[in-house]
């Protein structure tokens, strides 16, 4: 079973508004991270965040952590055509041995 | 800059047949491990390796089977492909030995079983 549900499936944005996409989990994680991936191609990491930090920045992105809540969301902020992608959060999985991923949110933002 | 390579990038499988793909790094990861995705159901996790000379199973192991003879390889092996196993395959490494760190991921090998 997958560990992290990502919310909305899809999302459909003007450039220059923001985007945010949120995560849910089912058990104790170590740490979160967000992937990114363009159409066609393999996943990039974009940010990690660890159980014990709440907020953490990078850029435009913007990630929360609730633990208590088992959710994590992303933030793009000004949003451009070229972050049109899919956004997965990744969890740990039996006890840090892999990550398993959500099944994803895609972003489209037109211009 | 290289990275993770995989092979073939995309093939036309009959169902039955034997098949390897071929996963190269070169950043000298301990841990590498193979997803596969499906419209719809996102990445899940096949096997993993978090050393070389060790290999374990994921959330979907069933028909697949990999070996780490070394470091840099971790080739994933579907010894009677069935049409179920049509995706897109990727393949990823991280340095931290465990899947706790970022992972770096190939380009995918599409493969298609008719």
């Amino acid at each position: 079973s997958q560990q992290g549900e990502e919310d909305p499936q899809a999302l459909s944005i003007q450039e220059g508004e923001n985007a945010t996409m949120n995560c849910s989990y089912k058990t104790s994680i170590n740490n979160l991270q967000w992937y990114r991936q363009n159409s066609g191609r393999g996943l990039v990491h974009l940010i990690l965040i660890r159980s014990n930090e709440r907020e953490k920045h990078s850029g435009r992105l913007r990630v929360t952590l609730d633990t208590s809540k088992k959710s994590s969301s992303l933030l793009i902020t000004a949003s451009r055509a070229a972050d049109t992608a899919s956004y997965f959060c990744a969890t740990d999985w039996q006890a840090g041995t892999a990550l398993i991923f959500g099944k994803g949110t895609t972003l489209s933002v037109s211009s | 800059i290289a990275g993770i390579t995989q092979a073939p990038t995309s093939q036309i499988l009959a169902a039955g047949r034997r098949m390897t793909l071929r996963c190269t790094q070169d950043m000298r990861h301990n841990a590498m491990y193979w997803y596969r995705q499906d419209l719809g159901l996102g990445l899940r996790l096949i096997h993993y390796s978090n050393t070389a000379g060790t290999t374990g199973k994921g959330e979907v192991p069933d028909g697949y089977s990999v070996s780490r003879a070394n470091t840099d390889d971790f080739p994933l092996t579907l010894a009677s492909a069935v049409p179920s196993q049509t995706s897109v395959y990727f393949c990823a490494s991280s340095g931290g030995g465990r899947g706790t760190g970022e992972l770096f991921f190939g380009e995918g090998s599409r493969l298609t079983v008719l």
